[in-house]
């Protein structure tokens, strides 16, 4: 079973435009990392937020961690058409496989 | 560069045909993985290797096999393909166990299996 859930699972917004994706989780983790992945196409790392931290910024890119909610939320600042990709979160689970489970994924598409 | 490569990108192949997808990283992780992504399914651990010689199934490991025998390579071999195995196959690397470090990932290989 999946560790995350994003949603919602596809958006559309016009270039310029604010992009705002959820994303719970089950378990307790040690930290959570957002990814990003353009069509087909390997994923690329964006982000990772500590549990011990609430908000975190990389360019345009601002994530928070509620971890008495199990939920973290990625925003992207001023869209550009170049960020239409999906973005899933991962956690990992602390046992002895140590696997980056990863969630659904929000599909962006980004207007220009 | 840092990188991890994967090939082919693109393979179309028979049933029952073996076929071997190689993936190497120059970064000098000890943890690597591989995935399969199917629509409606997501990012699926098949096996993954936390170092030379130690290898352990993922979620979906049937059909497949893998191999460590260095630090920088993990192959993913199918011994008799299937059709349900056509899928878009990642390789993965990171650096520690703990989830600490980035996990950096292949450009992907698209399997036809007809």
């Amino acid at each position: 079973s999946q560790q995350g859930e994003e949603d919602p699972q596809a958006l559309s917004i016009q270039e310029g435009e604010n992009a705002t994706m959820n994303c719970s989780y089950k378990t307790s983790i040690n930290n959570l990392q957002w990814y990003r992945q353009n069509s087909g196409r390997g994923l690329v790392h964006l982000i990772l937020i500590r549990s011990n931290e609430r908000e975190k910024h990389s360019g345009r890119l601002r994530v928070t961690l509620d971890t008495s909610k199990k939920s973290s939320s990625l925003l992207i600042t001023a869209s550009r058409a170049a960020d239409t990709a999906s973005y899933f979160c991962a956690t990992i689970r602390m046992d002895s496989s140590y696997k980056l489970i990863f969630g659904s994924g929000t599909r962006l598409l980004v207007r220009p | 560069e840092a990188q991890v490569t994967q090939n082919p990108r693109y393979l179309i192949t028979v049933t029952g045909k073996k076929l071997t997808v190689t993936c190497s990283q120059n970064m000098n992780h000890e943890y690597m993985s591989w995935y399969r992504q199917d629509p409606g399914l997501g990012l699926r651990q098949i096996y993954y290797s936390m170092n030379v010689e130690v290898t352990d199934k993922g979620d979906v490991p049937e059909g497949y096999k893998v191999s460590r025998k260095e630090k920088r390579n993990f192959p993913l071999i199918l011994e008799s393909p299937s059709p349900n195995q056509t899928s878009l196959y990642f390789c993965a690397s990171r650096g520690g166990l703990a989830g600490l470090h980035e996990q950096y990932f292949g450009p992907g290989t698209r399997l036809t299996v007809t």
